[in-house]
């Protein structure tokens, strides 16, 4: 149980398009998706939490008109990296809880890598 | 800003070998930490939740305890084995903080058959 898909796993895009990343729960209801960026050699930067039905709340430093985030419903939140550049490129990684989790355990999807060029 | 320290950053050894590694972590206002496993091209997976100091957990020959009075947690693994090659990330929850998990950078094992 508790398992988290993300999708694509690695996509490569040229500078200025759009790249949206789905993530999804496939066995449990998730209230609230979270959204991490991983830069080389360090540790999981949370960029956005987002809760079913409601705006996302955005990290100090985070532009929410370059990464949109929409959560429309309990197994399904998407990412969506608007304009993108290569500094944008990163790896880009969700987690999912549920309204009934304990001390706020998460599972997580494995992952996107993207590459803009 | 939360600091969050995982040492060594990297390690490497033998199979059979017993290792430990250390996550540190602001010592007030602590609720939660826990202890993930990701091996390269997977989603991490949880290992522990640690909520009270003096917590010993264990899960097969990986175990891991907690001092939330000097903010730190060690995870011990007995006998690695080539399958434990995996990066090891612990994550602290600030009571308060809305469910957010602030993750160190991770310790990178490599278990040499």
């Amino acid at each position: 149980g508790a398992v988290v898909s993300q999708h694509p796993s690695r996509v490569i895009c040229k500078s200025g398009t759009s790249v949206k990343i789905e993530c999804r729960s496939l066995d449990f209801q998730a209230t609230t998706m979270f959204w991490y960026r991983q830069f080389p050699k360090k540790s999981l930067m949370l960029m956005a939490t987002s809760n079913e039905g409601s705006k996302a709340t955005y990290e100090q430093g985070v532009e929410k008109d370059k990464f949109l985030i929409n959560h429309a419903s309990l197994t399904l939140s998407t990412l969506t990296v608007t304009s993108a550049h290569p500094e944008d490129s990163s790896f880009y990684i969700c987690s999912a809880q549920s309204s009934g989790s304990s001390y706020n355990e998460q599972f997580f999807g494995p992952g996107t890598r993207l590459t803009v060029l | 800003i939360l600091n969050v320290e995982q040492s060594p950053q990297s390690l490497h050894v033998q199979e059979g070998d017993s290792t430990n590694f250390t996550c540190s972590f602001p010592s007030s206002n602590f609720y939660a930490l826990h202890w993930y496993r990701w091996e390269t091209a997977k989603s991490p997976e949880a290992l522990f939740v640690m909520t009270l100091n003096g917590d010993e957990k264990k899960k097969g020959r990986i175990s891991a305890t907690l001092n939330t009075k000097e903010g730190y947690s060690y995870l011990y693994i007995k006998g690695s084995q080539p399958e434990d090659s995996a990066t090891y990330l612990c994550a602290f929850i600030r009571f308060g903080s809305a469910r957010q998990l602030t993750f160190g950078s991770g310790t990178q094992l490599t278990v040499l058959p």
